[in-house]
């Protein structure tokens, strides 16, 4: 399975303001994806990561709030913009390889909003 | 209705125990059946897939898949404390939608 890793880690940040988020694959995926998983919760799917396009968004989450970017086969940035304490969540990239259904996921990023 | 309904728990056994994790669903288009293993800050890690009725054994763990009944299950025998973890069910079509979770905690 592919090797994922997320910058960074965990991170405290200030209400207002914006953080991007990297995630690194160690080999080229066909699909990318960002999840929220808030505080005891499931995971929640934000959006697909489309190489050299605009990403898909889920209902209830927009462009303006978290811009994607997908350069290449193995590499997706997730931006959190304008943040609010109820942006507190982990954030979670998740890759699926070839014609797999297999799908895996990274380490997450803590993102705690004051 | 939710699309995937896990009971939450929490779930206490003592080791070595037989553990059984269930989830039902409402969507038959579901093709893909996998059970992810998340330990305390850190992300999901695939345990088991599969994607038709039946069993299929990986060690201790065997997935099982009863698309007539819309419902999916993964047993743990022998468990052990490092079992501890949340269990999350997930299916898909084309996107993956996951179970709330079970925290399962193995006593010694």
């Amino acid at each position: 399975s592919a090797v994922i890793s997320q910058k960074p880690s965990r991170d405290i940040c200030q209400r207002g303001t914006s953080l991007t988020i990297q995630c690194q694959v160690d080999s080229q995926v066909t699909m990318m994806f960002w999840y929220r998983q808030q505080p005891g919760q499931s995971l929640t799917l934000i959006a697909t990561a489309n190489q050299g396009s605009e990403a898909t968004y889920e209902s209830g989450f927009v462009i303006d709030k978290f811009p994607i970017s997908r350069p290449n086969l193995t590499f997706s940035t997730l931006t959190v913009s304008n943040m609010s304490p109820e942006d507190s969540s982990i954030y979670l990239c998740s890759v699926v390889q070839g014609s797999s259904y297999e799908q895996y996921f990274g380490p997450g990023t803590r993102l705690t909003v004051t | 209705q939710k699309e995937v309904e896990q009971d939450p728990g929490p779930l206490s056994v003592p080791e070595g125990a037989i553990v059984s994790l269930n989830c039902t669903y409402s969507n038959s288009a579901f093709q893909y059946f996998m059970w992810y293993r998340q330990y305390s800050r850190k992300g999901p890690e695939l345990l088991m897939y599969t994607y038709s009725s039946g069993n299929k054994e990986d060690g201790r763990f065997t997935a099982q898949v009863d698309k007539s009944s819309k419902y999916i299950s993964l047993f743990i025998r022998d468990s052990q404390p490092s079992d501890s973890a949340t269990y999350l069910c997930a299916m898909k079509v084309q996107k993956l939608v996951f179970g709330q979770g079970t925290r399962l905690t193995i006593n010694p």
